[in-house]
């Protein structure tokens, strides 16, 4: 099975509106962290936003926000005011273990387009 | 902080030649991980060190796939001989806890 699902084929959004990209994952393990990294056109992997298993409450980092779902397994990322250069692939990834530091998984991606 | 930096940027090679990707962490991480994307199998970790040691290395597709650290500031990813199927780009990244940043990655073609 796989460990990261991400199904959307490709997202369109209006600029200024919100959006949410989707994400399912699987682990027996009790303690795990996911992620979600921004990859633009010119390539770079670039950290968005972090959510460990044990938290509390769901993760925000500025316009970017984890919508946690523990029971079902989803960890959807929510972008509100989008903007013309959040046009990007999406890829979400988890860690599995207590270990900080340990190899992750990445799910396919998610390409996401903002409309002017 | 430069950020991970990775070399060449880009490299274009013949099948059956050999080829290295380097690799220089963020100053102070313990963790190295080399990463291979590809349209077909997205992105999947090949190996990665802690404290220069591979843990480690299970995603490395073959044996014509070695990696190295011999320092904490410099890592090697080689392939010989390259084939056609292995181009990819090749991303490395480092982390001294939860977070992984990432070089900008070599884009290899092999022909």
């Amino acid at each position: 099975a796989q460990k990261i699902t991400q199904t959307q084929p490709g997202m369109f959004v209006q600029e200024k509106e919100a959006v949410t990209l989707d994400c399912t994952y699987d682990t027996s393990d009790p303690s795990y962290g996911l992620f979600w990294y921004k990859q633009p056109s010119s390539g770079e992997m670039i950290f968005l936003i972090y959510q460990g298993s044990y938290d509390q409450q769901n993760a925000t980092e500025g316009r970017y926000s984890l919508n946690f779902q523990k029971a079902r397994k989803s960890a959807n990322l929510v972008i509100s005011a989008s903007q013309l250069g959040d046009s990007a692939m999406y890829f979400c990834a988890m860690r599995e273990g207590a270990g900080a530091n340990s190899k992750l998984t990445f799910g396919k991606g998610i390409t996401l387009s903002v409309r002017p | 902080d430069a950020g991970v930096i990775q070399s060449p940027r880009h490299e274009v090679t013949e099948m059956g030649q050999e080829v290295t990707l380097r690799c220089k962490p963020i100053s102070g991480h313990d963790y190295l991980f080399w990463y291979r994307q590809t349209m077909m199998r997205g992105l999947e970790l090949l190996i990665y060190f802690n404290n220069n040691v591979p843990i480690d290395d299970s995603g490395m597709p073959e044996d014509r796939f070695s990696a190295k650290m011999p320092n904490a500031s410099f890592s090697t990813l080689k392939i010989q001989p390259s084939e056609p199927r292995d181009s990819a780009v090749y991303f490395c990244a480092s982390s001294f806890n939860w977070e992984q940043f990432f070089g900008p990655g070599t884009r290899l073609t092999v022909l």
